[in-house]
């Protein structure tokens, strides 16, 4: 049993530049979830995927967009970075109608 | 709006002994409550997770107790280790389908051999 995979690990962008996050959810999971997490912070959650729509949205602006495909797999994209973008980006996949998380190791994204 | 919030915020202990960290909540209303580890720059890996109407559950030297009437939650650690070392974050989630995990800032927990 494969866990959640997330590409790529660290990543450097300027602002203003758009950036894409992936992410494999763990085999048997269908529903998808992205979170941020600042330096010293808890994780923020910005959406969730089922079933290829989004059914779930934190408190972030629309350059923040994600995509969910029929393998489950996700991509999360930011518009128009800014520094304050700057996190470890996490994905947690689930089973819907069952409680547990699988979280992946994240995507450190640095905006310079 | 639902806030939680971990106290201490950080913590430093000599190996072996017995701690407790602790998790509020301002909204009794929850689906569950779940208490994570962090290593540092990593994900999460999820240790306990309690149900509503559960008051407590345990696995191996963790065990975490849950009080929804007061908000309060509880993961204590048995006999601890240098391996123990990390981030423990607690996280409420309100409902089912659509609804998000609510995080603490999480507890930093430095275990000295």
């Amino acid at each position: 049993e494969t866990g959640v995979t997330q590409s790529p690990t660290h990543l450097i962008k300027t602002r203003g530049q758009q950036v894409t996050l992936r992410c494999s959810s763990q085999s048997g999971h269908n529903t998808v979830s992205w979170y941020q997490q600042a330096l010293g912070q808890g994780p923020q959650f910005i959406f969730q995927y089922y079933r290829e729509e989004e059914n779930g949205r934190g408190n972030f602006p629309p350059r923040f967009s994600g995509l969910q495909f029929p393998n489950y797999s996700s991509e999360l994209n930011v518009n128009a970075l800014e520094l304050d973008d700057s996190a470890l980006y996490l994905c947690a996949s689930s089973l819907a109608g069952f409680d547990g998380y699988t979280f992946g190791s994240g995507t450190r994204l640095t905006v310079v | 709006k639902q806030e939680v919030t971990q106290i201490p915020a950080a913590l430093s202990v000599p190996e072996g002994e017995n701690l407790v960290l602790n998790c509020s909540f301002t909204d009794s209303a929850i689906y569950n409550l779940q208490w994570f580890r962090q290593d540092p720059g990593k994900g999460l890996t999820s240790l306990l997770l309690i149900q509503s109407s559960q008051r407590e559950q345990t696995s191996g030297r963790l065990n975490a107790s849950l009080d929804k009437s007061s908000g309060r939650s509880t993961l204590y650690i048995a006999a601890s280790q240098p391996g123990d070392s990390a981030t423990y974050l607690c996280a409420v989630r309100l409902g089912q389908a659509g609804t998000a995990l609510i995080f603490g800032k999480g507890t930093t927990l430095s275990v000295s051999s």
